[in-house]
């Protein structure tokens, strides 16, 4: 069975920092991987996908994440945070053969001034 | 464009009433879904639909049912409201996958629902 563990429910940077939220997934075939931002009080928008081809993935918003398969990773990650950046993410998976999307528990990002 | 429209945005019960939360897209997906969102577990799968007159169980179905009433419309009806239901609860939808099922989800805003 698939399954997504984030890392940290909680992580703070300061305002300029680099941003580093971990994902690694578990599934017997190379699955495919997205990020989510949820906003207070808002749905999931979508960061960015990996679904075949190169493994860097460029997202909204100056986010990317890299799909490493020997670490079954897939972090996400932001040279410069914002305080706009404060929200919750959500690292997710879907198998090639599956409807289901399956999240993580989610990580709130922090950001200080 | 609306996207995924879900009403109401807020709603309290009272254990044993029963409630539909409705859920509709504009965008012609063919696959629609039922999430619930709670503290610390990250979003978990209620039920979906693959198309217009199927539907299936997802991780945590027991007290709740669905109706895929046309290709834009998936509704979720709690029959008998338990505290346990107390949540925010999200509808998506997503293209008809094709060749993998590699499309992102498209989701609402929620509905916070509180039973007491």
């Amino acid at each position: 069975a698939q399954s997504v563990t984030q890392l940290g429910s909680h992580v703070s940077v300061s305002e300029g920092a680099l941003v580093l939220l971990r994902c690694n997934y578990s599934s017997s075939v190379p699955p495919y991987l997205f990020w989510y931002v949820q906003y207070p009080n808002q749905g999931l928008q979508l960061l960015l996908k990996y679904t075949t081809g190169a493994t860097l993935v460029k997202g909204i918003n100056g986010f990317e994440a890299e799909f490493k398969k020997s670490e079954t990773s897939f972090h996400l990650t932001k040279p410069s945070a914002h305080m706009s950046d404060a929200a919750e993410y959500f690292c997710a998976v879907r198998s090639w053969s599956s409807y289901k999307l399956i999240f993580g528990s989610g990580t709130r990002l922090l950001v200080r001034p | 464009n609306a996207g995924v429209t879900q009403t109401p945005k807020f709603q309290v019960l009272k254990t044993g009433q029963s409630m539909t939360l409705q859920c509709a897209q504009d965008m012609n997906h063919n696959s629609m879904y039922w999430y619930r969102q709670d503290p610390g577990m990250g979003l978990r799968l209620i039920y979906y639909s693959a198309s217009e007159g199927t539907t299936d169980k997802g991780e945590v179905p027991n007290g709740y049912n669905v109706s895929r009433l046309n290709k834009r419309e998936f509704s979720l009806r709690l029959e008998s409201a338990a505290p346990s239901q107390t949540s925010v609860y999200f509808c998506a939808s997503s293209e008809d996958p094709g060749q993998g099922y590699n499309s992102p989800l498209h989701f609402g805003n929620g509905t916070r629902l509180t039973v007491t």
